[in-house]
């Protein structure tokens, strides 16, 4: 199975702050990589998709890089709506893995 | 727009089969390009992928579940169904199921969620 391995596990940040979050793949994964946001009692949703495409209709502010074993998503301008869990997870191969998520809370 | 929508028991007893339903619409789950996959959070922890199901049945499912775990579908329904046998409290965990969509020649993502539906297993 691949491991997704995800850092730091929760952050604080503020309104306009720039926020990076990394994810590390155990084996290489090209670009199979996948960003999902999760607020509290929802599912979550997908941001980003092949490391470093937008998902239709997510917000500029979000972004994506990497490729291999080691990946980043970076909100450019931390939005008061940001707050949330987000997730990497690899679309490689099955078994499907997420990492272990980023809480993003308010400072 | 197309939705997913979880149903089944919320209460399961210990060493019993845990039956859970997805009901797609707003779109035929046969159309091509999409497998349908049950993912599961228990309160509080990350997600677990559980398996997957294409429209012609064939599926994969997460070694650490494999020997437990039986999915379905039924396209005259627009539905796909998860079965876990032999629960115990461990298996207690909000369950979604999820469209897994091909956005980009390969490239998979889960696009549509429903809402989940909790399960706890206790007597």
């Amino acid at each position: 199975d691949i491991q997704m391995t995800q850092s730091p596990s929760s952050l604080s940040a503020s309104v306009g702050d720039r926020v990076t979050i990394t994810c590390r793949a155990s084996q290489s994964i090209n670009k199979y990589l996948n960003w999902y946001q999760q607020k509290p009692g929802k599912a979550p949703s997908v941001l980003i998709y092949a490391a470093s495409s937008l998902q239709s209709g997510v917000p500029s502010r979000f972004s994506g890089s990497g490729s291999g074993t080691d990946f980043t998503l970076t909100i450019s301008s931390l939005q008061p709506e940001d707050f949330a869990t987000y997730y990497c997870q690899q679309s490689h191969s099955a078994p499907l893995t997420f990492g272990g998520g980023t809480k993003v809370e308010i400072k | 727009q197309v939705q997913l929508q979880e149903s089944g028991p919320g209460l399961v007893k210990p060493s019993q089969t845990l039956s859970l339903t997805c009901t797609v619409s707003g779109g035929s789950i046969s159309s091509g390009s999409s497998y349908y996959s049950w993912i599961r959070q228990p309160a509080g922890k990350g997600l677990e992928w559980i398996g997957r199901i294409y429209t012609s049945g064939s599926t994969n499912y997460n070694p650490s579940l494999k020997s437990r775990v039986t999915m379905s579908v039924d396209t005259s329904k627009n539905q796909i169904s998860l079965r876990l046998s032999s629960v115990t409290a461990a298996d207690t965990a909000v369950y979604y199921c999820a469209r897994y969509y091909d956005i980009l020649a390969g490239y998979y993502n889960f696009d549509y969620w429903g809402q989940g539906t909790l399960v706890t297993v206790s007597s």
